[in-house]
């Protein structure tokens, strides 16, 4: 089955410490993107990716990287200088940046 | 910048009611417009989507049309289930000078 696949589920970070969060896609899509959404809020973009190897910053980029070395992978990690990481995370697919977007099941963040 | 204006919720509804829950947009160029629902604890999937004016998106008795003079895309369904409970969430696709667009979501409940 095609599909868009988070993990993990849920990740708990402590103070200081760096996470990745892994957005994988057997799609045969060109663009990927994350998104971070908050209790009861829409969801913000952080950074998207139209091509391997290239990545635009989104709407809330900072205190995250990401990278895109493969096709499939598009993984998100959140540095220590995101001060307010507690979230849900979101990854989503697409053939082309005009078309429709494909998600993934996310990943809650929460700081211990 | 390209936006989108939701209604804002939440939105209450008896079983069998009608529901309409409006959004109107922004933006430059004609985008593609899109309707994604959330259910509690998952990702978005498509509802239904209206590439051009006057087009109508429609599945599982949900409808939207994509209004150019009134820059409008407003959802409705003729009688609503409580399994239709969950987030909405009204999109502009991205245009040549910008990317996708996603409204602040609305969330439905519907008693039984």
């Amino acid at each position: 089955d095609g599909g868009i696949t988070q993990s993990p589920k849920y990740l708990f970070r402590k103070e200081g410490q760096n996470v990745t969060l892994s957005c994988e896609q057997n799609l045969n899509h060109d663009a990927m993107y994350w998104y971070r959404q908050d209790p009861g809020q829409g969801l913000r973009l952080i950074y998207y990716s139209q091509i391997v190897n290239d990545f635009q910053k989104g709407d809330i980029a900072e205190g995250y990287s990401v990278s895109r070395e493969k096709k499939e992978s598009f993984p998100l990690t959140v540095t220590s200088a995101q001060k307010n990481p507690t979230a849900f995370y979101l990854c989503a697919s697409s053939i082309g940046r005009k078309e429709t977007q494909y998600f993934g099941p996310g990943t809650r963040l929460l700081v211990l | 910048g390209d936006s989108v204006t939701q209604m804002e919720g939440p939105v209450t509804l008896s079983e069998e009611a009608f529901l309409t829950i409006n959004c109107t947009y922004t933006a430059t160029g004609y985008p593609s417009l899109f309707w994604y629902v959330q259910y509690p604890g998952e990702g978005l999937q498509l509802l239904l989507k209206a590439t051009k004016a006057d087009d109508k998106g429609s599945n599982k008795g949900f409808e939207a049309t994509y209004r150019k003079e009134t820059t409008s895309f407003h959802l409705e369904k003729g009688s609503v289930q409580v399994s239709d409970s969950a987030v909405y969430f009204c999109a502009l696709g991205a245009t040549n000078a910008g990317k996708s667009t996603f409204g602040d979501g609305t969330t439905l409940t519907v008693k039984p």
